[in-house]
């Protein structure tokens, strides 16, 4: 199994809404990232969870919330989100954790569309 | 300026045709990532690459360290191709370490016609 899932695949919420994007993987990666992506542009790193403690968090706001329960599971937990949060946002693994000085691939899940109305 | 550049940012091609897109890095970097995305859809890992060359399919990727620029071909290009390709690098951090954390190119919008 070499798939990153997220759901859902598409998200419409309001700003005082609180929702929650979920992503999972089964191949025993112990990191897990989720990135933002606006149209046309690259994705932006917002949160690295390496053997589930997070280890980078890009300055994002905090309305952004991210969770990892268990090694499986990654969570992201959004309130009071701003029209401009609207935009892709991915999910990505790999098997790297402590020390990072492997070099292996990441692994990206399908993405959640997330609309903020 | 970008730490990762891609040349083109656009590229149109005829079906059969053999495509070549740039990328130049201007820093130390551990690994170099080649990605495909397809429009609104997630991004698919093709190639990592540290030295040499790396050959899946009709798709083949070249990496110059020395030369900090790194190259992703397509032989016998078909509209199936049509999709976002995306270098990203892994750069290192003063502790020699690189975090996982990838530094994207802004993308090359290929577009092959049948």
């Amino acid at each position: 199994d070499t798939e990153v899932t997220q759901t859902p695949k598409h998200l419409v919420m309001g700003m005082t809404n609180k929702k929650s994007l979920k992503c999972e993987q089964h191949m025993g990666h112990r990191a897990m990232y989720w990135y933002k992506q606006k149209a046309k542009k690259p994705p932006e790193l917002m949160f690295v969870y390496s053997y589930e403690k997070l280890s980078i968090n890009e300055s994002v706001p905090s309305r952004f919330s991210p969770e990892c329960p268990n090694s499986s599971l990654l969570n992201l937990h959004l309130h009071a989100l701003q029209p401009e949060d609207s935009a892709l946002y991915l999910c990505a693994s790999s098997q790297e954790g402590r020390g990072w000085r492997g070099q292996t691939e990441q692994y990206f899940g399908p993405g959640t569309r997330l609309t903020v109305t | 300026k970008n730490e990762v550049e891609q040349s083109p940012q656009n590229l149109t091609a005829q079906e059969g045709e053999f495509i070549t897109i740039n990328c130049s890095y201007s820093v130390g970097i551990s690994a170099l990532h080649w990605l495909q995305q397809h429009p609104g859809g997630g991004i698919v890992s093709l190639f990592m690459l540290s030295s040499g060359k790396k050959k899946h399919g009709r798709l083949i990727a070249t990496i110059n360290i020395q030369e900090k620029h790194s190259s992703l071909h397509i032989t016998a290009s078909h509209p199936r191709d049509s999709a976002v390709y995306i270098c990203a690098v892994r750069l290192f951090n003063a502790g020699g370490t690189s975090y996982g954390k990838l530094t994207f190119g802004q993308g090359t919008i290929l577009t092959v016609h049948p």
